[in-house]
């Protein structure tokens, strides 16, 4: 089984600042990667998949990088509805398809 | 828009039984492989069961396998999760998610990961 591990578990930061979101993969997963952002009582939204590729309809302020084992999503500069917890998943050797533990955006 | 909508969520006892329906609203349900994921009260999500589109393959995760079956009836668009022998460790939302799936030229292709999701039912395992 591929475990996920994602870093920070929560992350503080201001409106109008960047968030850099880790993700790392106990092999190697070549680009077969998702993130997804969940907002409280909501069902979780696909937001990036193949490590970089932006799923409809997510804003371009968001973006996602890395190959193999390491993995970021980066939100370039955040806006109060982006304060949410966000998930990696890895689809490259399954099952069982995994998922990061998350890590939660707050406001600073 | 698809959209995906489960029921039978409630509160079971430690060993009983419980079945979820997932029904969609698309008129590709049949071509759609389907999935559920759960998600612990104030924790991360676990993906639990694949089913792909034709029925003929299903996938569990460890900590269900032999005691939950899912199935499809496509003619219902409906998807389902049979629960038995369930302990208080399975209480969680349950969710039912689509394969990504994209289409072009005539040729569609799919991926395990997750376009569409339902709002989720809870399931709660106590005494």
């Amino acid at each position: 089984e591929i475990v996920m591990a994602q870093s920070p578990a929560t992350l503080s930061v201001s409106p109008g600042e960047r968030a850099t979101l880790s993700c790392r993969a106990s092999h190697s997963v070549n680009n077969d990667v998702a993130w997804y952002q969940q907002k409280p009582g909501q069902a979780p939204r696909l937001l990036i998949y193949g490590a970089s590729t932006r799923a409809t309809g997510t804003p371009a302020r968001f973006s996602g990088s890395g190959s193999g084992t390491e993995f970021t999503l980066t939100i370039s500069s955040l806006q109060s509805e982006d304060f949410a917890v966000y998930y990696c998943q890895q689809y490259k050797t399954w099952p069982p398809l995994t998922f990061g533990g998350g890590t939660k955006v707050e406001i600073k | 828009e698809v959209q995906l909508v489960e029921s039978g969520g409630g509160l079971v006892q430690p060993g009983g039984s419980l079945r979820l329906s997932c029904v969609a609203s698309t008129f590709t349900f049949s071509n759609d492989n389907m999935n559920w994921v759960r998600q612990a009260p104030g924790k991360g999500l676990e993906w639990i069961s694949y089913i792909s589109s034709s029925g003929s393959t299903m996938y569990y995760a460890d900590s269900v396998k032999g005691r939950f079956t899912i199935s499809r009836d496509s003619a219902k668009n409906s998807l389902f999760l049979q629960m038995n022998s369930l302990r208080a460790e399975d209480t969680a939302v349950y969710y039912c998610a689509r394969d990504w799936g994209s289409c072009s030229g005539g040729s569609c292709a799919s991926l395990p990961l997750f376009d569409y999701w339902g709002r989720g039912t809870l399931v709660t395992v106590s005494s």
